[in-house]
């Protein structure tokens, strides 16, 4: 159980382009998920916060015009990277949970290269 | 503010040893949740294992369990008969009530490696 699914794993594209990533609870209902950044050797770094049919709450210094989060269902939420560049380049990764005291349940990752 | 402290950069055992990951948190809340996470080099994200921290009793999990030292707010990893597979960067966060979303604070990491 718990399982969240990320799409797609793998984005190359031109600088200039929007990208968006999706990222699905596959057997249960995320009343909240979590958007990563995660750099080289790094820890994560939390970028935003979204509820189901709220607004995300964005992390400071993120920001929310050009990362833009949708959780408009209980089990699909979408970042969209706008008119990407190369510094946006960066593995990120979505988070799920049902409760607020149950653990986040992780995607795989989608590892994103602007060329 | 609300910190975790993993210590140890990079550590390596030789396949079937014990091996410990440590970890020091900072929060003035008496109720909260730590975690630890293992990342492979697939980079997938997997849970290992969970505390609550009103719990006394240590959490195991297989040849995972955890020294947690409420006190001292510390909370070990100890991996027993460690296996190739273990390979990885674990990550130990945790998260209170404190945030209305719940939101983990996380560790530096520590790339554990397993040789044969």
């Amino acid at each position: 159980g718990a399982v969240v699914s990320q799409h797609p794993s793998r984005v190359i594209c031109k600088s200039g382009t929007s990208v968006k990533i999706e990222c699905r609870s596959l057997d249960f209902q995320a009343t909240t998920m979590f958007w990563y950044r995660q750099f080289p050797k790094q820890s994560l770094m939390l970028m935003a916060t979204s509820n189901e049919g709220s607004k995300a709450t964005y992390e400071q210094g993120v920001e929310k015009d050009k990362f833009l989060i949708n959780h408009a269902s209980l089990t699909l939420s979408t970042l969209t990277v706008t008119s990407a560049h190369p510094e946006d380049s960066s593995f990120y990764i979505c988070s799920a949970r049902t409760v607020s005291n149950q653990p986040q349940h992780f995607g795989d990752g989608t590892r994103l290269s602007i060329l | 503010a609300q910190t975790v402290t993993q210590s140890q950069p990079e550590m390596s055992v030789q396949e079937a040893e014990t091996v410990t990951l440590s970890c020091t948190y900072d929060t003035s809340e008496s109720n909260y949740y730590l975690f630890w996470y293992k990342q492979p080099p697939s980079r997938q994200m997997i849970l290992v294992i969970r505390q609550e921290a009103y719990k006394q009793q240590n959490a195991t999990e297989n040849r995972f369990s955890v020294n947690f030292q409420k006190a001292a707010k510390s909370f070990s990893l100890k991996i027993s008969d460690s296996q190739l597979g273990d390979t990885a960067m674990y990550f130990c966060a945790f998260t209170t009530p404190m945030d209305s979303n719940y939101q983990l604070i996380w560790g530096a990491g520590t790339k554990l490696i397993i040789k044969p």
